[in-house]
């Protein structure tokens, strides 16, 4: 079946420092996913990615899909201490369950 | 945030109880879902249901049951769990299918923390 996998699985970084975290899938996607769970709190969507290739910011964070539609990546710039959490990737392919990724816990030091 | 709510927050049950999670979403949603989130394992989707209707059941034993009387509401019977079931069980709502089982974004409740002794 339908495999994703998210690498780092912990980064710690100085405050101000960036991060990025990496999705890889099994298979080519119909599109991507990310959400943001904080400590002790339910996973919060944050945006979707449909076209090979495509980039998109909010703010300091920047998401990539890749040419292929197989992976993606999320980038924080100069991170903060309301960035801690865990991001989560979800591979959306039709004929497949939504796939999320076993997530990357960053945790940012002041 | 109180667009998806679940009830209990916390629940603790015996391998031999019978119990039942509660989910209601309030943002007009028609399709609903279950989730496992456990420490040793990703967010796993464990059921689907679209206008009322159960469009995936992703390989959950019989032991957990849902049922969706509505497009507001959701259930998750359980009975006879195994001390493995212990995790965070999460709800989540989206308007709907988009068509050849693509999935819309999720909006999440705040999950039962179910433990089994």
């Amino acid at each position: 079946g339908q495999q994703v996998m998210q690498i780092p699985q912990y980064q710690h970084v100085q405050e101000g420092e960036d991060f990025t975290t990496y999705c890889n899938s099994s298979t080519t996607l119909s599109n991507i996913q990310w959400y943001k769970q904080r400590p002790g709190g339910h996973p919060v969507f944050l945006i979707q990615l449909v076209k090979s290739g495509e980039v998109k910011k909010q703010k300091r964070l920047t998401f990539q899909f890749g040419e292929a539609k197989k992976n993606s990546s999320l980038h924080i710039t100069a991170t903060q201490t309301t960035d801690v959490g865990t991001y989560f990737c979800a591979g959306n392919n039709a004929g497949n369950m939504l796939t999320f990724g076993g997530g990357t816990r960053l945790m940012v030091k002041p | 945030e109180t667009g998806v709510t679940q009830t209990p927050r916390h629940l603790v049950m015996g391998m031999t109880n019978k119990k039942s999670l509660k989910c209601e979403q309030h943002l007009g949603h028609n399709a609903m879902y279950w989730y496992k989130q456990s420490a040793k394992k990703p967010l796993e989707l464990m059921f689907v249901y679209n206008f009322k209707e159960q469009t995936e059941n992703n390989s959950v034993p019989s032991r957990f049951s849902p049922e969706c009387p509505n497009s507001s509401h959701l259930f998750l019977h359980l009975h006879t769990l195994q001390p493995e079931d212990s995790a965070l069980y999460l709800c989540a709502s989206s308007p709907r299918l988009a068509g050849g089982n693509l999935y819309h974004e999720q909006y999440f409740g705040p999950g039962t923390r179910l433990t089994v002794t």
